[in-house]
């Protein structure tokens, strides 16, 4: 299995602050790189795919970025709906596999 | 615009079959994949397995035999059958299209306690 490995677990932040997530995977995934973002007692809700790309009606402060086996999501400008859980996936291989996730909080 | 809903019994005994239900509108279930996704409390999503009309399946190793999963398109629902379950497999159970390489829409979820 492609282990997916997140960092920080946790970050605190403020409103307009800009936050950085990386998610490294265990090996070459080829951009299949998924980000999601969960809210407590929601479902994940997708935001990127294939690493950079925005998924419809997702904010532009959302980005991701990518280098060899290492993927970054970005939030700027930091709004107050953005506190929630970002999970990384990989849709390179089967089994499927998710980072452990990473709490962005209030500050 | 697809909609997803779980459905199942919320609590089931250690050793017996889990059977969960996942209904959708708006489109028809013929077209793609689809995927159960869990979440015990507090922690991270575990993909457990996916299933095609044509009976095409991709499994979790960590689940595969105990899984199955199966559509009915004439009632547009997909299914998921987990047996032998133990408290480990306590967890919110998702349904999501999967677009081969993301999980384009989900359910809201459905809890399930193992339990005597």
């Amino acid at each position: 299995d492609i282990q997916m490995t997140q960092s920080p677990s946790s970050v605190s932040a403020s409103v307009g602050d800009t936050v950085t997530i990386t998610c490294r995977a265990s090996q070459g995934i080829n951009s299949w790189l998924v980000w999601y973002q969960q809210k407590p007692g929601k479902a994940p809700k997708l935001l990127i795919h294939a690493a950079s790309t925005l998924q419809s009606g997702v904010p532009s402060r959302f980005s991701g970025s990518e280098s060899g086996t290492e993927f970054t999501l970005t939030i700027s400008s930091l709004q107050p709906e953005d506190f929630a859980t970002y999970y990384c996936q990989q849709a390179n291989s089967f089994p499927r596999t998710f980072g452990q996730g990473t709490r962005v909080e209030i500050k | 615009q697809v909609q997803l809903q779980e459905s199942g019994p919320g609590l089931v005994k250690p050793s017996e079959t889990l059977s969960l239900t996942c209904t959708v509108s708006g489109g028809s279930i013929g077209l793609y994949y689809w995927s159960w996704i869990r979440q015990p409390a507090g922690q991270g999503l575990e993909w457990l397995g996916r299933v095609h009309k044509t009976g095409d399946s991709n499994y979790n190793p960590s689940v595969k035999s105990r899984l199955t999963m199966s559509l009915d398109t004439s009632k547009n629902q997909v299914s998921l059958r987990l047996n032998s379950v133990t408290a480990a497999d306590t967890a919110v159970y998702y349904c999501a299209r999967d677009g081969h390489f993301v999980f384009e829409i989900w359910g809201p979820g459905t809890m399930v306690t193992v339990s005597s």
